[in-house]
């Protein structure tokens, strides 16, 4: 079965510095998505992405943050400069099209030192 | 603002017994979603529900949706240890970028 996969599993990172996360989404899906978890919390959206633009963002993706479709396969999260409560599971998710059931990868776990 | 509420936050209950999870939601959705992650993995996704009325059951977990109560439920039927994770319920917001919102989960431990 097709899956969302993610890289790295494991990002650990120094506050301030820029860091890169990375997804494949399933190959014929159109919506894609971050979300993320701070441990032991609920899951939070971060921000969608649908026909090469930003469709939806919320409150916590702020201008730290940016989104990148860089080819027909590869989309990724970046965080310009870190800070400590960014610290959390970040989720690529994707769906065939708008209210098709998401599909979500493994997730990065982000450590923010 | 979509607000989805679950509860209990956390369930500790016995092998065969039989428990049930609430999800609620405030504004009008026909697709909800349930998600089970284990420590440290990624969401699972268990059932879809698209339409007032839906049931879909798989092994001893049966889930519910009713849209005019805004209510979903997650039954589980004579747990098993395997059962033990958290069970987030997640909301379709429907137009526009269809993201979803999640519940904070249910803790579920089931005992020998």
């Amino acid at each position: 079965e097709p899956e969302v996969t993610q890289t790295p599993s494991h990002q650990v990172t120094q506050m301030g510095q820029e860091v890169i996360l990375r997804c494949v989404p399933i190959s014929n899906h159109l919506y894609f998505y971050w979300y993320r978890q701070i441990l032991g919390q609920k899951v939070e959206f971060l921000v969608s992405f649908y026909n090469n633009e930003i469709s939806e963002k919320s409150e916590i993706f702020d201008d730290q943050f940016s989104v990148e479709r860089p080819d027909g396969s590869n989309f990724t999260l970046k965080i310009r400069s870190t800070k400590l409560e960014d610290s959390a599971m970040y989720f690529c998710a994707s769906s065939l099209t708008g209210g098709q059931p998401q599909h979500f990868g493994d997730g990065t776990r982000l450590s923010i030192l | 603002e979509l607000k989805v509420e679950q509860n209990p936050l956390f369930l500790s209950m016995q092998e065969g017994k039989n428990y049930t999870i609430y999800c609620n939601y405030s504004t009008t959705s026909d697709r909800l979603y349930w998600y089970r992650q284990d420590p440290g993995k990624s969401l699972e996704s268990l059932f879809v529900l698209l339409s007032n009325g839906a049931v879909k059951q798989e092994g001893r977990l049966m889930a519910s949706l009713d849209t005019k109560a805004r209510l979903s439920t997650l039954h589980i039927t004579a747990a098993v240890h395997d059962l033990s994770a958290t069970y987030f319920c997640a909301v379709d917001t429907q137009g526009g970028s269809e993201k979803l919102v999640f519940g904070k989960g249910t803790k579920l431990t089931v005992n020998p």
